[in-house]
Parts: C-alpha cells; sequence; structure tokens
C-alpha cells in the first residue's frame, strides 16, 4: 500500500523559510516523477513544483527562485523548501506521485497518489 | 500558459440522475487531460486520466471524453459520495493548470 506522510507547516512570518516532508512507503521517491500541490483556502488547486526520476525539475512562476524542490533517496522522502514566504503562499500544501500510465501511448501528468496535506500559514 | 475554464461553477442534481461536467481549454491538445474529485478535508482523488481513461478502482459510472480544446466528465447515476468539488487539470504543457473547479450539489 502507498502512503504519502507529510510534515513540516506550520505558522511562518512573511520572508521566512519553512521545509516541507513528505516521506514515502510502498514507493520509490527516486523512480518517480513527484510534485507538489498547493490549495490556497478555499480556492482551486495549483501545481507548485516537480521532480522527475532523473532529477530535472519544474516550478510554476509563482514560486520560482524561492522554493526548491528535492528528494533524499536514503530516506525515500520528497521535500520542498519554501523561502521568503508571502502571504500569498498560504493554503494547504500536498504531495503526490505522478502516475506512469500502463498504456504506452498515454503521457504522465496526472497524479495518483496523494498526501493528507499540510497547511502553510504566513502572517505576521 | 494554458488556461483550463469549467463550467457551471456549480450544478445541481439529484441522486440518481446524469451530471455532466465541462472543461475548456485556451490551447488545443489531445489526451494530456486530468479529472479529480475533492470532498471537504481531503486529498484530491484521480478519476480520470489521459482524457477517458479510469484509474484504479474508479467506477464505471463515471466516464470522460474530448479533445482539442472540449473535454467532458459523465457521472451517469448520481450516488450520494459523488457530490464533490471536480477539477479538470492538463499536463500537455507545462506549467500544469488546473480548472477552477465544479461544486456538484444535491438538488
Amino acid at each position: 500500500e502507498v502512503q504519502l506522510v507529510q510534515s513540516g507547516g506550520g505558522l511562518v512570518q512573511p520572508g521566512g523559510s519553512l521545509r516541507l516532508s513528505c516521506a514515502a512507503s510502498g514507493l520509490i521517491v527516486s523512480s518517480n516523477y513527484m510534485s507538489w500541490v498547493r490549495q490556497a483556502p478555499g480556492k482551486g488547486l495549483e501545481w507548485v513544483s516537480l521532480i522527475y526520476s532523473g532529477g530535472n525539475t519544474n516550478y510554476a512562476d509563482s514560486v520560482k527562485g524561492r522554493f526548491t524542490i528535492a528528494r533524499d533517496n536514503s530516506k525515500n522522502t520528497l521535500y520542498l523548501q519554501m523561502n521568503s514566504l508571502r502571504a500569498e503562499d498560504t493554503g494547504v500544501y500536498y504531495c503526490a506521485r505522478v502516475l506512469q500510465p500502463r498504456e504506452q501511448r498515454l503521457a504522465p501528468g496526472s497524479n495518483d497518489y496523494w498526501g493528507h496535506g499540510t497547511l502553510v500559514t504566513v502572517s505576521s | 500558459e494554458i488556461v483550463m475554464t469549467q463550467s457551471p461553477a456549480t450544478l445541481s442534481v439529484s441522486p440518481g440522475e446524469r451530471a455532466t461536467l465541462s472543461c475548456r481549454a485556451s490551447q488545443s491538445f489531445s489526451s494530456n487531460l486530468a479529472w479529480y474529485q475533492q470532498k471537504p478535508g481531503q486529498a484530491p482523488r484521480l478519476l480520470i486520466y489521459g482524457t477517458s481513461t479510469r484509474a484504479t478502482a474508479i467506477p464505471v459510472r463515471f466516464s470522460a471524453s474530448g479533445s482539442g480544446t472540449e473535454f467532458t466528465l459523465t457521472i451517469s447515476s448520481l450516488q450520494s459520495e459523488d457530490f464533490a468539488v471536480y477539477y479538470c487539470q492538463q499536463y500537455n504543457n507545462w506549467p500544469y493548470t488546473f480548472g477552477q473547479g465544479t461544486k456538484l450539489e444535491i438538488k
């Protein structure tokens, strides 16, 4: 059974930093594409970052240069380092595994396993 | 960036009836579209990927279709557990983007 257990959220002042963790079991983080998706209070979903199995990364423009996605293969854990936090970064952050379809004609890019989410509040 | 627009914002349907949700993309693409269901306080749940392929353990009453800029999710006979918010998401181009959601409520 796949489980993604998140930790690291909390209250932080504007300009501060926070690191989110996502410990995986039942899958190997380094062998998968992994993502971070966030949801502002009462709002929709926003894909924040993606790390490919090869190590390449992508970021939403809204977080580029401030957030860093990374993984620790020995701990089978995904991270999101968030620096220079702003009020608009407030929300629930989810880690997720990107599905690799069995159908060869289909590309990866949807999230099939999700963490439970962790709340980040940026406020003075 | 591909903008995804869902309609309607809220859909009121009676249990047992059919619901049709729409998702329009600002640019044309094929296949790389997913649908999710989200209930309050829960993470999203993947329903559909590749425009029309049901994810693991998703009931057959969920079906989807589309291409180009128009995509549709259909729930054939609504059950009580289906009332939730539904999101479409494109993964054709980075940044991957979601629609703003359709809230499916009990009529």
